[in-house]
């Protein structure tokens, strides 16, 4: 079992629903993170939060919106999405700070765009 | 994009093998890591090696870093079926945020 807890495991959505993506973690870690990962592709970072502060956003489309309530929760809220956003999301969290943090990562929602 | 390319893309062995995979990356970094996933499943953080380490053992997994070649290699001794799954090194260029680019990736199978 893993300590970050994703929810859902499984969404399909039009491409005008709105919905929601969940990240749960109680490791006291302060920093988490919001990956997208193709098939057969490494996972690649959308955004940070740091001290439930966004710290790191890579250019993502405005379609993605990050939230941090508190130190425990993420959540990635979704609306109008393309079907090319289809893709396993991963939620990961580690240790703040300066020095090399290892992560750790839900099992995934896999999303699905018709 | 800095992302790692990792060699080779598929790896097949017999149980009991050693299994050696590759890392390149293109910037200097702060430290490397290396994640393990199963299939359907979240990554699971293998390692981290700092940069000015050269050589780092857990278990049955060995990493060396050469930060002058830009490389790293990830060797896992006497492996078990479980260890089937893909493997990713990770860098961290170290400019805060605990950024983590991913390199491509090894398929690794063993066979019983």
């Amino acid at each position: 079992d893993t300590e970050v807890t994703q929810t859902p495991k499984h969404l399909v959505m039009g491409m005008t629903n709105k919905k929601s993506l969940k990240c749960e973690q109680h490791m006291g870690h302060r920093a988490m993170y919001w990956y997208k990962q193709k098939a057969k592709k490494p996972p690649e970072l959308m955004f940070v939060y740091s001290y439930e502060k966004l710290s790191i956003n890579e250019s993502v489309p405005s379609r993605f919106s990050p939230e941090c309530p508190n130190s425990s929760l993420l959540n990635l809220h979704l609306h109008a999405l393309q079907p090319e956003d289809s893709a396993l999301y991963l939620c990961a969290s580690s240790q703040a700070g300066t020095g090399p943090q290892p992560q750790h990562f839900g099992d995934g929602t896999r999303l699905s765009i018709l | 994009s800095q992302q790692g390319e990792e060699d080779p893309q598929a790896l097949s062995i017999q149980e009991g093998e050693n299994a050696t995979m590759n890392c390149s990356y293109k910037t200097s970094i702060n430290n490397l890591q290396w994640y393990r996933q199963n299939s359907g499943r979240g990554l699971v953080h293998l390692i981290l090696i700092r940069s000015n380490e050269r050589e780092k053992h857990s278990g049955r997994l060995r990493v060396t870093l050469d930060t002058s070649k830009k490389s790293s290699s990830l060797l896992i001794t006497a492996s078990r079926a479980a260890d089937t799954a893909s493997y990713f090194c990770a860098t961290d260029e170290g400019g805060g945020g605990n950024k983590l680019t991913f390199g491509t990736g090894t398929q690794l199978k063993v066979e019983l």
